[in-house]
C-alpha cells in the first residue's frame, strides 16, 4: 500500500523568493518519488524522479528535492521563484519500477506574486 | 523525446451518447498506457492499465462496461464512454511508458476535457 501527502493545498510566494512544496509518502516497500507539475487545461509534466542512488535530486526549471527517508519526505524545492512556476504540482509515489502505477497527492497550487 | 498526443482536446456531447478519446504515442512505442480522470481542484485517479494487444486491468470501483478501453497497437490507446451521463464530464489524461527506456518514467498527453450535457 502506499500514499501521498501533499502538506498545502495553496502556497504562494513572491517573486525572487524560495518556493518550498512538501509531500510525505508512505509505501510499504522501497519508493519511488515523482513531481510533477501541471499547467491549466494540460497533461502533467514531470520535474524530477527518485528512483535509487543520490537522494537529492535535481530537475528542470531549477527545481530540486531531496528524499529523506527518515522522513518520509521528498520537499521540492526552487531557490527563486519565476512568475511562470505557477502552476498545480503533483507528488506521486510508486511501490514498483512500473510509474504508472503511481499514486498521487492532491496537488499544490503554486501562486507567485510579482 | 516521448510525446503523448490525444484526440480530441476538448468534446461536448448529450447525455446518452458515446464519446471515444485518442491517445497516441507518436515518437515511441508504448509498453503500457494508462487512463485517469481528475476531477476540478483534484488530483488524478487511475481507471485502468492497458497494454497492447490484452485486456485492460480496471481499478476497483471503474465500471469497465461504461469505460472500454482498447490498445490496438503499441501507439495506440482509446478510451470510450459509453451512455454518457453529466457526471461522466471530467478531465482525462492518458499516459504511457516507453518500451525502450524501461517503465521509471510515464509520459502525459495533454488532456481530454469532456462535457456531458
Amino acid at each position: 500500500a502506499q500514499s501521498v501527502t501533499q502538506l498545502g493545498s495553496h502556497v504562494s510566494v513572491s517573486e525572487g523568493a524560495l518556493v518550498l512544496l512538501r509531500c510525505n509518502y508512505s509505501s510499504s516497500v522501497p519508493p519511488y518519488l515523482f513531481w510533477y507539475v501541471q499547467y491549466p487545461n494540460q497533461g502533467l509534466q514531470l520535474l524530477l524522479k527518485y528512483t535509487t542512488g543520490a537522494t537529492l535530486v535535481k530537475g528542470i526549471n531549477g527545481f530540486e528535492a531531496e528524499f529523506k527517508k527518515s522522513e518520509t519526505s521528498f520537499h521540492l524545492t526552487k531557490p527563486s521563484a519565476h512568475m511562470s512556476d505557477a502552476a498545480e504540482y503533483f507528488c506521486a509515489v510508486s511501490g514498483s519500477t512500473n510509474a504508472g502505477k503511481s499514486t498521487f497527492g492532491d496537488g499544490t497550487t503554486l501562486t507567485v506574486k510579482p | 523525446g516521448a510525446v503523448v498526443s490525444q484526440h480530441p482536446s476538448w468534446v461536448i456531447c448529450k447525455s446518452g451518447t458515446s464519446v471515444k478519446i485518442e491517445c497516441r504515442s507518436l515518437d515511441f512505442q508504448a509498453t503500457t498506457m494508462f487512463w485517469y480522470r481528475q476531477f476540478p481542484k483534484k488530483s488524478l485517479m487511475l481507471m485502468a492499465t492497458s497494454n497492447e494487444g490484452s485486456k485492460a486491468t480496471y481499478e476497483q470501483g471503474v465500471e469497465k462496461d461504461k469505460f472500454l478501453i482498447n490498445h490496438a497497437s503499441l501507439t495506440l490507446s482509446t478510451l470510450t464512454v459509453t451512455s454518457a451521463h453529466p457526471e461522466d464530464s471530467s478531465f482525462y489524461i492518458c499516459s504511457a511508458t516507453n518500451r525502450d527506456r524501461g517503465t521509471y518514467e510515464q509520459y502525459f498527453g495533454p488532456g481530454t476535457r469532456l462535457t456531458v450535457t
